[in-house]
């Protein structure tokens, strides 16, 4: 069974610095990876989409980085904002799964907080 | 498009009641989600639907759950009896192919069972 693991679950940065989210996950046979952000009370929105082929994707200050065979993938905020603070999810898609590739399995989240 | 609609955004019941949440996804959207969030669990699905037909509902906890898509433009899920573990933020999402690379989520629904 896939687990997605986040670690620190909390992280607190002063506003201005670069920061590095974590993500873990145990079966390395994935689809796709997806980064999500979740603001209080909203739903997630996504954020970043890596494929298993691939090992980065960039949207603007943000870039996620794939390590299949580790089974790691990391978030990167440049230039941190008040307006970033929210949770981010990591969500793994496997390869293989009962009823077809649709199931994510997401992690618990990292709430990001940035001190003005 | 006002994308995925769910209601209401706040539910407070006592045990034993019975508990629909509603939710209208984005016009055009094949695929149908429904999650719970909790803080020990995380996010987890419990059902989906392909073109109002259930797909895999092997996240549902228990018999108490059902979900139903009676057309494109509306599903319900419905917890009868509801129990204070039941207690999460249910989300909807759709999106217009099975492949998450275009999942739209609705805001939730906070459902507290006393």
């Amino acid at each position: 069974k896939q687990e997605v693991t986040q670690i620190p679950a909390a992280l607190s940065v002063p506003e201005g610095e670069n920061l590095v989210l974590n993500c873990s996950f145990t079966d390395s046979a994935i689809y796709n990876l997806q980064w999500f952000r979740q603001d209080p009370g909203k739903g997630l929105t996504s954020l970043l989409l890596i494929q298993s082929s691939q090992r980065e994707q960039t949207s603007g200050r943000l870039n996620a980085s794939l390590d299949k065979s580790s089974g790691r993938s990391t978030l990167y905020i440049a230039a941190s904002q008040p307006g970033d603070s929210a949770t981010y999810l990591c969500a793994v898609r496997l390869i293989f799964s009962n009823f077809g590739n649709e199931k994510l399995t997401f992690g618990t989240g990292t709430r990001l907080t940035i001190i003005p | 498009d006002a994308g995925v609609i769910q209601s209401p955004r706040h539910e407070v019941t006592e045990m034993g009641q019975e508990v629909t949440l509603r939710c209208k996804p984005i016009s055009g959207h094949d695929y149908l989600f429904w999650y719970r969030q909790t803080m020990m669990r995380g996010l987890e699905l419990l059902i989906y639907f392909n073109n109002n037909v259930p797909i895999d509902d092997s996240g549902m906890p228990e018999d108490r759950f059902s979900a139903k898509m009676p057309n494109a433009s509306f599903s319900t899920l419905k917890i009868q009896p509801s129990e204070p573990r039941d207690s999460a933020v249910y989300f909807c999402a759709s999106s217009p192919t099975g492949n998450n690379e275009k999942l739209f989520f609705g805001s939730g629904t906070q459902l507290s069972v006393l």
